[in-house]
């Protein structure tokens, strides 16, 4: 059962337009939402995150967006570069269960000249 | 120099072999977790560990164990291995920041594959 989707395995995006990444999940227990990025060979970085009291979460060119009562959230990338080119994991949690994160099975980006 | 390292970065073994996989962190962290990634599934959780003296098991801990020999130090066993543990494997840690779920940091990695 896969509590945590991202139903798109891939996406391609234009350098300087938006990048858009979304994640859809089931369990109404979780309360806070993290996006890794992960490029080849390396493991998976921490990008951003946000907390379930919030709708909005912005650091630099990411902004992440959390829609509870869809059960939904959105990685917006702009403007988008080279770069970024990578595989994008959003990962879910419940406060107070030791940081235990469950991922979704990744949305891999690349971005185009 | 890498904060979480894991050796070996890429192992083939047999199918019924022993094999350990290790990891260290620099970081002064006291969570650490093992993950493991297959295609089309993300990442799964196998094990995790507060201190050296908490060890809990994750979502899919069945043919693996674990042992913390330190703060530093969190190494995952395959006592006999089998082909579909052929996967990408993750050590990650974190710290204790309040009850919230906190950051996580990966290692690079690695990748067996059991023949």
């Amino acid at each position: 059962d896969q509590q945590v989707k991202q139903n798109s395995p891939s996406l391609s995006v234009q350098e300087g337009r938006i990048s858009i990444l979304n994640c859809d999940y089931t369990n109404s227990m979780f309360d806070y939402f993290l996006w890794y990025k992960k490029y080849p060979a390396e493991g998976p970085t921490f990008l951003i995150s946000i907390s379930s009291i919030k709708d909005k979460n912005e650091d630099g060119r990411f902004t992440v967006f959390l829609n509870k009562s869809a059960k939904h959230l959105s990685l917006h990338i702009v403007p988008s570069q080279p770069g970024d080119s990578a595989v994008y994991f959003c990962a879910a949690s419940v406060t107070g269960t030791a940081s235990k994160l469950t991922f979704g099975t990744g949305t891999r980006l690349q971005v185009t000249l | 120099d890498a904060d979480v390292t894991q050796t070996p970065r890429n192992r083939i073994t047999k199918t019924g072999k022993r094999i350990m996989l290790e990891c260290s962190q620099t970081k002064g962290h006291d969570r650490m977790y093992w993950y493991r990634q297959d295609p089309g599934l993300g990442l799964r959780l196998i094990y995790y560990s507060f201190d050296v003296k908490d060890i809990n098991k994750g979502e899919i801990s069945d043919g693996y164990s674990v042992s913390r020999q330190a703060q530093a130090k969190f190494s995952l066993s395959l006592e006999s291995a089998i082909p579909n543990q052929t996967a990408l494997y993750f050590c990650a840690t974190s710290d204790l920041l309040g009850t919230g779920p906190n950051e996580q940091f990966f290692g690079p990695g690695t990748r067996l594959t059991v023949l």
